[in-house]
Parts: C-alpha cells; sequence; structure tokens
C-alpha cells in the first residue's frame, strides 16, 4: 500500500525562527512529490519535486527530495505568523490515471 | 487567478439522504478530481474523470458513490444514501493534462451527516 508520513505532526514557534517539515514516502511508480499549504480553504500549491538534489526556493521556503532515500523536506526561514497552517506532503503515483497519496499534514504554528 | 468553485461550502444532512456537491472547474482543465478529508486524517482519493468516464476509483467510492460531468462546467458527485461515515471534507480538484502537473483544489464542501 503506498505510504506517506510526515514529521512532526505539529509544531509551535515563535516568529524568526527556523523550521524543517520532514517527509518520507512508499510508493510504487513515484511520478513527484508536492507540497500543499492548507489553511482555511483550499489546500494552495507550493513546491512540486521530480528530480532529486534540486533544491526549489521561493522567497523564505525552499523543499528538496531525496529519492535514494524517499524522502523530502521542506524548510521555513524567518517565520511570520501567517506562515500558521497544516503543510501538506503528496506524493503523485500513476496507476489507471494519476493520483495524489497524501501524509497527514503538519500543523504549524507560529506565535509572534 | 483562475479557481475552482465549489458548492454548497457547508451541507448537514440527515443519514440516508442523497447529496451532490457541485464543483465548476478552471474552465481549460481536462482532468477532474474528488478528495475527501476525514476530520482529523488524511486527504484521500476518490475518483478521477477524464473524457467523461472515470479513469480510476479508490475503494471508498463504492456504489453509492456516482460523478458526472452533465453540462461540459459542472462537476458533481452524488452520494445516494448518505451515512455517518461520509462526514468529511470533500475536494474537488482538476488540472490542465495528466502528466505529472500540478492539481488545483476547490475550497472544500463539508457534509455533515447526522
Amino acid at each position: 500500500e503506498d505510504k506517506v508520513v510526515q514529521s512532526p505532526l505539529s509544531l509551535v514557534v515563535h516568529e524568526g525562527d527556523t523550521v524543517t517539515l520532514n517527509c518520507s514516502y512508499e510508493v510504487t511508480n513515484f511520478r513527484s512529490l508536492l507540497w500543499y499549504k492548507q489553511e482555511k480553504k483550499a489546500p494552495t500549491f507550493l513546491f512540486m519535486l521530480t528530480s532529486s538534489g534540486i533544491e526549489k526556493k521561493s522567497g523564505r521556503l525552499s523543499s528538496i527530495l531525496d529519492k535514494k532515500e524517499l524522502f523530502s523536506i521542506l524548510n521555513i526561514t524567518a517565520t511570520q505568523t501567517g506562515d500558521s497552517a497544516v503543510y501538506l506532503c503528496a506524493v503523485l503515483t500513476k496507476g489507471g490515471s494519476e493520483k495524489l497519496v497524501f501524509g497527514k499534514g503538519m500543523k504549524l504554528t507560529v506565535n509572534p | 487567478e483562475p479557481e475552482v468553485t465549489q458548492t454548497p461550502s457547508h451541507q448537514v444532512t440527515q443519514m440516508g439522504q442523497e447529496v451532490i456537491l457541485r464543483c465548476v472547474p478552471i474552465s481549460n482543465h481536462l482532468y477532474f478530481y474528488w478528495y475527501r478529508q476525514i476530520l482529523g486524517q488524511k486527504v484521500e482519493f476518490l475518483v478521477s474523470f477524464y473524457n467523461n468516464e472515470i479513469s480510476e476509483k479508490s475503494e471508498i467510492f463504492d456504489d453509492q458513490f456516482s460523478v458526472e460531468r452533465p453540462d461540459g462546467s459542472n462537476f458533481t458527485l452524488k452520494i445516494r444514501s448518505t451515512k455517518l461515515e461520509d462526514s468529511a471534507m470533500y475536494f474537488c480538484a482538476s488540472t490542465v493534462y495528466s502528466g505529472a502537473n500540478v492539481l488545483t483544489f476547490g475550497a472544500g464542501s463539508r457534509l455533515t451527516v447526522l
């Protein structure tokens, strides 16, 4: 059975801290790994990672994939209260059609 | 920015009733999906839909569930006879084409079955 595991499941930090979110996976037919940010509404896309070792960066957020060890990390530097959200890791797999297999999500709370 | 629109945002229904959740995908997207998230649990794949037919469905998507694209813009999920365990947030998603592409999600429809 395809599996995506995120850790930690929740984290409380202070503004300005740096956080690292972990995502490991065991899936057949891996296509890519995606990170989403979920606030009160729709999950919003952050990154899609397909190749190992290539860091993707967007402002204070960055992410990298290790296809040999089957994990990805999402880093957030200089956290702000607006970063408070649930961060979802999902792996895109190819079976009869493509579908996302999600982890449980990591709830990040950034306190002022 | 184009978005996936879902209605209703919240529906409360009695067990055994039929429910239809509606989605308007982004207009040039061709692949459509339903996912659900039971409170406190993972987001789970339900079904994918392309070219007016189901491409793949999960074990959750049993005979009580159906999807259709009745008019070329709406994409609906019907639950024929709701059960308590159907209470969840249901997300619609769409993408332009298959092939390691990014799914755009709607804001979700929260279904509460009493």
